[in-house]
Formats: structure tokens, sequence, C-alpha cells
């Protein structure tokens, strides 16, 4: 069963616009949600997280919103620049540095 | 600060052989994992190590795969016999955890081994 999905496998963006990426949960035990980033032939680096007792965590040009009653969270990049082009993936768990339940993640390309 | 060591970054073998991985965590950290990346796929925690002791192995297909974490700190993970569907990303990370604390606890991760059973 997958419980973490992330339903759109690509998504492009031009350089400086908005880049919103989505996440959905179906285990409503998960209580701590993270955003990781990975560029090609590296392991995953962690980006932002953000507690279920939050609705939202900004990190500079990063922000995640979670949203419970929907089991819904996506990732807002603002500006959006080149070097963000990466797959994302969203991982939940049922308590920090607990097992993470990663989505299959979404290639983000952003262009000049 | 060095980041989770992982070797070798890649490895091709046939089917039916044996093959075994390697991962440096970040000095310090109590916490190991295993994950297995299929193509397409995010990462499947495979295990988990608190120090030198399992804390989850429920998803290890433990009639081929096998893992151990000596003293605490490297960790080997082994695949024997190799079937084709092992043809993935082995991705190793840590985190800083302590006994019955909850911290900061990010997973760091390794760049991984890339694996191609034939």
């Amino acid at each position: 069963d997958q419980q973490v999905k992330q339903n759109s496998p690509s998504l492009s963006v031009q350089e400086g616009r908005i880049s919103i990426l989505n996440c959905d949960y179906t285990n409503s035990m998960f209580d701590y949600f993270l955003w990781y980033k990975k560029y090609p032939a590296e392991g995953p680096t962690f980006l932002i997280s953000i507690s279920s007792i939050k609705d939202k965590n900004e990190d500079g040009r990063f922000t995640v919103f979670l949203n419970k009653s929907a089991k819904h969270l996506s990732l807002h990049i603002v500006p959006s620049q080149p070097g963000d082009s990466a797959v994302y993936f969203c991982a939940a768990c049922y308590n920090q540095g607990g097992k993470l339940i990663f989505g299959q993640g979404t290639e983000l390309s952003v262009k000049p | 600060e060095a980041g989770v060591a992982q070797s070798p970054r890649y490895k091709i073998i046939e089917k039916r052989q044996s093959v075994a991985f390697w991962c440096n965590p970040i000095s310090g950290h109590a916490t190991l994992y295993w994950y297995q990346q299929i193509l397409g796929q995010g990462p499947k925690l495979l295990i988990q190590f608190q120090n030198n002791g399992v804390v989850d192995d429920s998803q290890l297909p433990k009639d081929r795969f096998s893992a151990e974490r000596l003293k605490g700190v490297d960790s080997t993970l082994k695949i024997q016999p190799a079937k084709l569907e092992d043809s993935a990303v082995y991705l190793c990370a840590s985190s800083f955890r302590t006994s019955g604390g909850i911290s900061t606890d990010t997973q760091y991760f390794g760049p991984g081994t890339r694996l191609t059973v034939l």
C-alpha cells in the first residue's frame, strides 16, 4: 500500500516563478513530514520539515504547508532557480527520527 | 564534517551471485538505516540499527538479505543470492539519536550504491 503519494512525476517551471510540489498521505498516525531533494548520482538531501502541530514552516525560499484534514502537504519554492532542478521526495513518519515512508518523487525542472 | 560514505558506488553482478555493500555513517550518529530505491520509486527502509542493535527489519527479505553493524559504527548489507528484482540503488543514512531522546534527528544520506543484476 502506498501510504505517501506524489501524483505528479514531473513538473516544469520557468525561472523566477513559483514551484508547487504536492504530496498526499493516507495514514493519520503520521505526525512529522519532510521534504528531501535529490540530484542525480547523489543521495537525498534534507530540505525542510514540518510537525503535525503546525500548518506552515518557512525556510528562505522554501515553504511547506500541511493540511491535516485533507492529509495533504505541499512544498512551495519562490522564486524558482535553475539549481532547484532535482527530484523532490516527500516523506512521513510516526515520530521524529522514526521510520520514513517516502513518496515516489517529483522531478522538478526549472528553465532559465 | 564528513558525510555518510558508501562503497562501492556501482556494482554489476549476475543473478544468483552474492554482493556486499559497505557504509560508514557520520561520526557520532547512533542510528543507521539501509534503504532500497527501485527506479521510479521512493526509498524503502530495509533495516534500521540503533548502535549495533536492530530496531526495525520488518521489510528486509531475510531469506536473501542480511545486515550487520559490528561495534555500532560501520555497517554492511549483503545479498545472497541476488535476483533480477534486486536491481536498485542501496542508500545508507544515519542520524543522531540519543536513547529515548528525540532531537533534530535528520537523516543524512550517502550517495548510494547502484546495483545491476543481470
